[in-house]
């Protein structure tokens, strides 16, 4: 069963614009990951937070972390068409020895140009 | 570095027929997990490998098995296809203990069963 869940399931916007997606988790966790699919590849890591970390940044890409709620935030700034893909949040089940990470159902983002 | 790597990229098989999938992780990676992702059910986790020793299996039947070879890589095996096995096959690699979450994933296996 998945850890948890994305929303939206789909965003679209334009070029330029902010987008956020959300995602909520079952369980304590001791890191959640973000990735992001393009059209059935594989996935690409972009972001790990600790679940000692509320904040962390990297690029345009900015990903918040409330363990109280079980919840993460991803947004990106400032859109590009090439960031259409799919995004997933990740956590790790029980300890950080474990290779066995739990995905969300994903969000599909669309940049229109 | 070369990322992950997994052949074949494309595989099409008929309902019972049994197929196997590579992995080669990256240089010095010694974890090798693999996934599942269908459009239903999403991405969900198969098993993962350290030291050629299974160290996490998900909930999938016995047809599914794998195993890894002396220098990391590893490959899965689906036997007795079934229409539902049709999916995206992703492997991922990572250090070992204490970064196994750190995962760098290969492009996939796309199996098509008829």
């Amino acid at each position: 069963s998945q850890q948890g869940e994305e929303d939206p399931q789909a965003l679209s916007i334009q070029e330029g614009e902010n987008a956020t997606m959300n995602c909520s988790y079952k369980t304590s966790i001791n890191n959640l990951q973000w990735y992001r699919q393009n059209s059935g590849r594989g996935l690409v890591h972009l972001i790990l937070i600790r679940s000692n970390e509320r904040e962390k940044h990297s690029g345009r890409l900015r990903v918040t972390l409330d363990t109280s709620k079980k919840s993460s935030s991803l947004l990106i700034t400032a859109s590009r068409a090439a960031d259409t893909a799919s995004y997933f949040c990740a956590t790790g089940e029980g300890s950080s020895n474990t290779g066995k990470l739990i995905f969300g159902q994903g969000t599909t983002l669309q940049v229109k140009p | 570095k070369a990322g992950v790597t997994q052949t074949p990229r494309y595989l099409i098989k008929t309902r019972g027929q049994q197929v196997t999938l590579s992995c080669s992780p990256i240089s010095g990676h010694r974890s090798v997990s693999w996934y599942q992702q269908t459009p239903g059910q999403g991405l969900q986790f198969l098993f993962e490998y350290f030291s050629e020793t299974q160290r996490n299996k998900g909930n999938f039947p016995g047809r599914f098995s794998g195993r890894q070879f002396s220098n990391s890589r590893s490959e899965m095996n689906v036997s007795t296809l079934e229409l539902g096995d049709s999916a995206l096959y992703l492997c991922a690699s990572s250090l070992g203990p204490g970064r196994a979450y750190e995962q760098y994933f290969g492009p996939g296996t796309r199996l098509t069963v008829t």
